[in-house]
């Protein structure tokens, strides 16, 4: 069964702190990864997509790595702001499929 | 671009009744998906289109689901008969996939917020 999770399920920070996310996947057999926010009692915002020949992607101070390997993916977000405080999911395409991990809600202190 | 758009944004029905909720993808986009999210068991995929064919409906949980998509720029998810077990939140996504860039990097709308009573 193709299954995807994601630690910590909820993670609180000081501001400015550097922070990392993790995804995990069950089946190396990607076609790509993609990372959203979801703010509350919003639809899902994308953030980066990393295809499965990819290693990394990086967009400001996001920065998304894959390990296809190791079925795991980080969403690293440098000098967090108290803006970024959302849920950040991470969805894996597999074949037809996409499946997403349950999030990580991220609350930045100010 | 107004992004996807989705409609109505709160739906409130009693049991029984037929719902429908509706999409625009944005233009150009040829791939459209279905997804329900719930606190139990977070986003799934229910069904999605591929140049308005339906291509994956395994994640229809029942025959009281049905999704059609007449043209490129519309699709509709209908309920019927709706049960409280359906109130979630539904989302509409689209993507843009060609052979040329076969991304799939999905954008999605605000979501309907349906509560059956």
């Amino acid at each position: 069964k193709q299954e995807v999770t994601q630690i910590p399920a909820a993670l609180s920070v000081p501001e400015g702190e550097n922070l990392v996310l993790n995804c995990s996947f069950t089946d190396s057999a990607i076609y790509n990864l993609q990372w959203f926010r979801q703010d509350p009692g919003k639809g899902l915002t994308s953030l980066l997509l990393i295809q499965s020949s990819q290693r990394e992607q990086t967009s400001g101070r996001l920065n998304a790595s894959l390990d296809k390997s190791s079925g795991r993916s980080t969403l690293y977000i440098a000098a967090s702001q108290p803006g970024d405080s959302a849920t950040y999911l991470c969805a894996v395409k597999y074949g037809q499929n996409f499946v997403f991990g349950p999030g990580t809600r991220l609350s930045v202190l100010p | 671009d107004a992004g996807v758009i989705q409609s109505p944004r709160h739906e409130v029905t009693e049991m029984g009744q037929e719902v429908t909720l509706r999409c625009k993808p944005i233009s150009g986009h040829n791939s459209l998906f279905w997804y329900r999210q719930t606190m139990m068991r977070g986003l799934e995929l229910l069904i999605y289109f591929n140049n308005n064919v339906p291509i994956d409906d395994s994640g229809m949980p029942e025959d009281r689901f049905s999704a059609k998509m007449p043209n490129a720029s519309f699709s509709t998810l209908k309920i019927q008969p709706s049960e409280p077990r359906d109130s979630a939140v539904y989302f509409c996504a689209s993507s843009s996939v060609h052979d040329s860039t076969p991304l799939y990097e999905q954008y999605f709308g605000p979501g309907t917020r349906l509560t059956v009573t």
